[in-house]
Parts: C-alpha cells; structure tokens; sequence
C-alpha cells in the first residue's frame, strides 16, 4: 500500500516568511509524529498526534511552531515567521501501535530558509 | 529527560568485516527498544522492534540483542557490504509506555568500503 507522503520535498523560503509543510500517513495509523534533523544534528522530536487525544507538543522548539491533524488523516506544520536555524529536514512518521510499533516515516522535506 | 546513547559515533570498515555498536537506553520502565537505518537521500526504516529482555531478532544479515535489565542493545551485521552504509539509529519510548513519541540516539554512521 501506499506509504507516508510529505510535500513540498524542497522549501527554499526568504527570513521571515510562514511555510506549511503538509504529511500523509499511512491510512489507519492512528499515531502521527513529526520530527526534524538539522545539520549535524540527531533526530529531534517536535509533536506528536494520537487519535483525538491532545496532541503532545512538548518538542516544538517555540511558538512559531505549530500543527494540526485532520482526524487521522493529514497533518500540517506550520512555521510562522522563519529563521535560519529552521532550516532542516522535517520528517512525519506514523504508527499503528504508537511507540510500540514501527514508526513509517515520509521522504521528508527539505527546508531552506535564506 | 530520558538519554538514548549510540556508540561508537561513526564507524569505517572493509567489505566482508563483521560489525557490531550499542545502543544504551534506561533500564527502568522498560517497554521497547527500536532500532532504524538511515540512508543518504532516504528516510528512516524500521530494522527491529524488542521488547521482551533476552531477545534476539534477525532480518538478513543484521541482528539484535537486548538486555533490558543492564540497559543496552547490540546491533551487529555479519559480512558487511557497502549497501549497508547508512546511520543506524536506536529510539527508546519517552513516556516508558504505547503512548508517546520516540527519544532517538544520535546514530552510528557506518561506512562499508568496497
């Protein structure tokens, strides 16, 4: 079946501008994450989705940061007001069994911010 | 917050060498232990999820062990071949349960010359 899709792959975005970054999950994974890796740097967590639960935002690094999941379909990150130091590889994965299960992960996409 | 460490950091061998590097994880609260590869250009992939203390489980030529009650998982790959360059990263629950996201160590990068 199909698997996890992001888009846009690549983002090259001018300092202050708002990007949405958009995840597909698996149908039926009721768990959704998204993470980021910037240069040099180890996966790092931003939020996590589970069915209706609250989402869990505790790895959104501020405030300009935020997301949102239709249902258990498609989820969208957002960044308000970009800096350089956003500039990494966002990656959504989802689950079926939460953090007992595998975690698909998309492509990624490839944020640039000049 | 909890600490997932990967040693060593990153790894050179020759095609044919048999390797193998850890993943240290807290040992109380256990619920899982996942293990990724990660490739150039490419997204995370499920090798193994453990759960049970003793475990070993194989796909190929890559194997893991855990040991729950010391807080470390080996992953070793027998014959490696250069399409087993990639990072290998392990993940750990952060809320020591089904629910929740993943802690990820910071990888090891191995790199298989031919």
């Amino acid at each position: 079946g199909a698997g996890v899709s992001q888009s846009p792959s690549n983002k090259v975005t001018e300092k202050g501008k708002d990007v949405e970054l958009r995840c597909d999950p698996i149908s039926g994974h009721t768990a959704l994450y998204w993470y980021r890796q910037r240069l040099g740097q180890g996966l790092e967590f931003l939020i996590y989705f589970q069915g209706n639960s609250a989402p869990d935002k505790s790895g959104l690094p501020s405030d300009r940061f935020s997301a949102e999941r239709t249902g258990e379909s498609v989820s969208t990150l957002t960044i308000q007001r970009t800096q350089q130091e956003d500039s990494a590889v966002y990656l959504c994965a989802s689950s079926y069994l939460g953090a007992a299960g595998e975690q698909y992960f998309g492509p990624g996409t490839r944020l640039t911010v000049t | 917050i909890l600490n997932v460490e990967q040693s060593p950091q990153s790894l050179h061998v020759q095609e044919g060498d048999s390797t193998n590097f850890t993943c240290s994880f807290p040992s109380s609260n256990f619920y899982a232990l996942h293990w990724y590869r990660w490739e150039t250009a490419k997204s995370p992939e499920a090798l193994f999820v453990m759960t049970l203390n003793g475990d070993e489980k194989k796909k190929g030529r890559i194997s893991a062990t855990l040991n729950t009650k010391e807080g470390y998982s080996y992953l070793y790959i027998k014959g490696s071949q250069p399409e087993d360059s990639a990072t290998y990263l392990c993940a750990f629950p952060n809320y020591g349960g089904s629910q929740g996201n993943l802690i990820f160590g910071k990888g090891t990068k191995l790199s298989v010359k031919p």
